[in-house]
């Protein structure tokens, strides 16, 4: 399964935009890239995903690299209230729906 | 539309006993996962249903065990408990078959704290 890293915390001032970082190197060409955040004590919420394309939503935009190594999640204004954990997932071909959960990076947004 | 959702959200039950977690799945959803995330930890695959079959399961003991319902509702059991098994027990949703991409939904998730 491809593994990914992402920086353990990152701060950002209200109203900036926040790059989160994450590093998928062993991805494979049919693996997509999953974000998702947990804000503290409820479930993981979908934010977005991509296989090769950037793409952008309503809530953020993901960029990938061109060689799918890495991908950054932009939150372009940054809210007190996307203070949380934010996982990188690769979708693993062989998991039949089993995402693996990392320890995500945890995203302070301040005043 | 209705997301997911769980019951209890809190539980307290002490060590050997059963517990069962409940889940509704998002309408139209035919799929259902489980994950345990316990306290400092992150998200650790439980199992996963789809269609009223056990499609896979990640490396918990056989006392942990789940079923689901025709109406793709699901429930997680949890055999002679044990203090680790203290965690924050959260339930997805997600289309099923086979497709490459789809999303999981989660509930708010039910704490069990065991004693």
């Amino acid at each position: 399964d491809a593994k990914t890293t992402q920086p353990p915390s990152m701060d950002c001032a209200e109203g900036r935009a926040a790059n989160l970082p994450c590093n998928h190197s062993t991805i494979s060409g049919n693996e997509y890239v999953y974000w998702y955040r947990q804000i503290h004590s409820q479930g993981p919420q979908y934010i977005i995903h991509g296989l090769k394309n950037n793409e952008t939503n309503e809530m953020a935009s993901l960029i990938i690299t061109e060689d799918r190594k890495s991908s950054t999640l932009i939150l372009p204004h940054a809210t007190l209230r996307d203070t949380a954990v934010y996982y990188c997932i690769v979708r693993t071909t062989d998991s039949w729906g089993k995402f693996q959960f990392g320890a995500g990076t945890q995203v302070v947004v301040t005043p | 539309e209705a997301g997911v959702t769980q019951s209890p959200t809190h539980l307290i039950k002490t060590r050997g006993q059963q517990v069962t977690l409940r889940c509704s799945p998002i309408s139209g959803h035919t799929s259902v996962y489980w994950y345990q995330q316990a306290l400092g930890l992150g998200l650790q695959f439980l199992l996963w249903y789809d269609e009223g079959e056990e499609r896979n399961r990640g490396n918990f003991p056989p006392r942990f065990s789940g079923r689901q319902f025709p109406n793709y509702s699901s429930e997680l059991n949890v055999n002679a408990l044990e203090l680790e098994d203290s965690a924050l027990y959260l339930c997805a949703s997600s289309l099923g078959g086979t497709p490459l991409v789809y999303e999981q939904y989660f509930g708010p998730g039910t704490r069990l704290t065991v004693t």
